[in-house]
Parts: structure tokens; sequence; C-alpha cells
């Protein structure tokens, strides 16, 4: 069975471009999980799909969005960027039916904002 | 604020020990708790899962989880320098358990 994939793997943008980061979830999952990890930071919650809705966010300001396809498939948006946005961001997926909502990470992308 | 504490590292302990691994949660619906383990540059992978009081083993991996006192840990027999890593709490709550809260990690280091 096929993991979380993400693409790319690594982005690189310049202060104020915009980035788009994809995420392919676990087949049969139709939870999708945003994260944020800075250098040697925590993970920060950013945003959860379900069944293509937006359940909730995080706290992070609206430049920072995405949503879900219909194969269960997100992609995040980061507008305007900053140099602090540089981070590892990673997707997860889960199964909402199932009992206690185990999360999958996918390998992230990395951005660098210069 | 639900929050999610662990205790600070580094964590150092010699090839072949028990490491222990804590976690204390603020938020008493939690519902279900897990460990994951993250490479230096890699992703979280997990662990361990643990949904009711008490003890759950998988291999040298030992969770324990008590509710009454919002607490849990994660025990590692017969350390190997490969178990060396960042260790992350998760705490999950809501309707369907959708609601994680990650802690901040403990980096733990295996000495051979």
């Amino acid at each position: 069975e096929a993991g979380v994939t993400q693409s790319p793997t690594h982005l690189i943008k310049t202060r104020g471009q915009q980035a788009t980061l994809r995420c392919s979830p676990i087949s049969g999952h139709t939870s999708v999980y945003w994260y944020q990890q800075a250098l040697g930071l925590g993970l920060q919650f950013l945003l959860w799909y379900d069944e293509g809705e937006e359940r909730n966010r995080g706290n992070f300001p609206p430049r920072f969005s995405g949503r879900q396809f219909p194969n269960y498939s997100s992609e995040l948006n980061v507008n305007a960027l900053e140099l602090e946005d540089s981070a590892l961001y990673l997707c997860a997926s889960s199964f909402r039916g199932q009992p206690y909502n185990e999360q999958f990470f996918g390998p992230g992308t990395r951005l660098t904002v210069l | 604020q639900k929050e999610v504490e662990q205790n600070s590292g580094p964590l150092s302990v010699p090839e072949g020990a028990i490491a222990s691994l804590n976690c204390t949660y603020s938020d008493r619906g939690s519902q279900s708790f897990f460990w994951y383990r993250q490479y230096s540059g890699k992703s979280p992978e997990l662990i361990m899962s643990i949904y009711s009081n008490g003890d759950k083993e998988d291999g040298r991996f030992t969770a324990q989880l008590n509710k009454a006192s919002q607490y849990v840990s994660l025990l590692i027999r017969d350390s190997q320098p490969s178990d060396s890593a960042t260790y992350l709490c998760a705490v999950a709550g809501g309707d369907y358990g959708q609601n994680f809260v990650f802690g901040p990690g403990t980096r733990l280091s295996v000495l051979p």
C-alpha cells in the first residue's frame, strides 16, 4: 500500500512570491492535515480537510490556504511569502471513520524563502 | 489552550539501557494518544498508539497511559543507537479524534 506522497520535495521561492504544495493521501483516507515545522521547532497545525471541506485551521494568517479535491488529494497555498515561512511542510492523512484517527505523514516539502 | 508537554531533552542513555519518555496533557477529554519518532530532517513516523489506561507493548516499545493523571509515557527497552531521534507525543480529541495536538518532542541519544 502506497503511503502519503508530497510534491515537490524542495521548493525555493523569494519573498512576496506564492508557493503551492501538493499532497496525496493513503488510498481510502479522506482526511488531510497540513503542519508546519520550522527548523528546530515543533509541529504547528495549519489546516484540516475532510470530504472536500476545510474543517479546522490553526493560528495562521489567511495567506495560508488550501483545498481538497474530489480524489481527496490536497494542495496548500502560501501567498505573499515571508522569510519566516521557511520550514518543512508536512501532510498527514487519516480515515475519519476509524475509531482513533491515526495520522500518517508524508515525507514533507522543504520550503526555503530567500 | 490545549497543551501537551514532554520532558525536556536531550535525553542520553547508554546502548542496551531503558529509555523513558514522558508526556502530560491538559485536555481531560482527550481520547487517543500517539508516539511518533522523527529522525533529523525526516517526517514523523507513528510507532505506538494507545487508547485505554494501562500498558501496551510492541516489541521493544511499551506505551503507558494514565488518564486520571493525564500522563502517557513511552519506554524503549534495550535501546539501540538507531533509536536516536526526536520522539513526539500527540494527543487527540474531538468527535472523530481529529483534534491532534503535538508536544514539542524529546530528543533521545543512545550512546554506543
